[in-house]
């Protein structure tokens, strides 16, 4: 079975600056999704970036961007140029690929703190 | 706003007593996922459906049963309700069964006394 593992449960960065949140995964399959979500205090979970593994190219939108090393099974999220708003809960997440259904499996979240 | 709603925003119920959850996907979307976050146990698929046939279980109690209805939305149904099954249940749709992102709903925010 799939795992996903966070293991910052908590992190804080200057506003404007650049922060990296870590995520790693176990999996014996070769194909397959990462996302990162994001849950601000409101609780709604929003999709923050996605990484296609077979695609060797780190996704990127905007200020965010993932450093994906499928050998090493570790897939990190940058923030660059922090705001006040991106303090939420992250939550790394892992799909399967091409199964029957689309069960996704989070890990357990890194709160992030925005300092001003 | 994601598209994706789910009524109610918060409910409160007894012990014992029997919930539904309702949930109305993103227009255009046949998958519904549920899934449950709580304190203790992070976030938990529950289960899947697509386009009105149930695909995928994950941690689904069997005091919980969901549905999708020919109009696509679906409904969460929690009986025997304990204390422990506080949290706040999210709905999510995609596109399809292979589609990519999964667009969460709100959540019901469920307190069990």
């Amino acid at each position: 079975a799939q795992t996903v593992t966070q293991s910052q449960p908590e992190m804080s960065v200057q506003e404007a600056e650049t922060v990296t949140l870590s995520c790693t995964y176990d999996t014996s399959e070769s194909d397959y999704y990462l996302f990162w979500y994001k849950q601000p205090p409101s609780r709604q979970m929003i999709l923050v970036i996605r990484q296609e593994a077979y695609k060797q190219q780190n996704a990127t939108e905007n200020r965010f961007s993932v450093n994906f090393q499928k050998a090493a099974k570790s897939f990190s999220l940058k923030i660059s140029d922090s705001q006040l708003g991106d303090a939420a809960m992250y939550f790394c997440a892992y799909r399967s690929r091409g199964t029957s259904y689309d069960k996704v499996i989070f890990g357990p979240g890194t709160s992030l703190s925005v300092i001003p | 706003d994601s598209g994706v709603t789910q009524t109610p925003k918060h409910l409160i119920t007894a012990t014992g007593q029997r919930v539904t959850l309702r949930c109305s996907p993103r227009s255009g979307d046949l998958s519904v996922y549920w899934y449950q976050q709580s304190l203790d146990q992070g976030l938990q698929f529950l289960i899947q459906y697509y386009n009105g046939e149930e695909r995928a279980k994950g941690n689904i109690l069997e005091r919980f049963s969901a549905q999708q209805f020919p109009d696509l939305h679906s409904e969460l149904n929690l009986s025997s309700l304990e204390l422990g099954d506080s949290a706040l249940y999210f709905c999510a749709s995609s596109v399809g069964s292979g589609g990519y992102e999964q667009y969460f709903g709100p959540g019901t925010r469920l307190t069990v006394t």
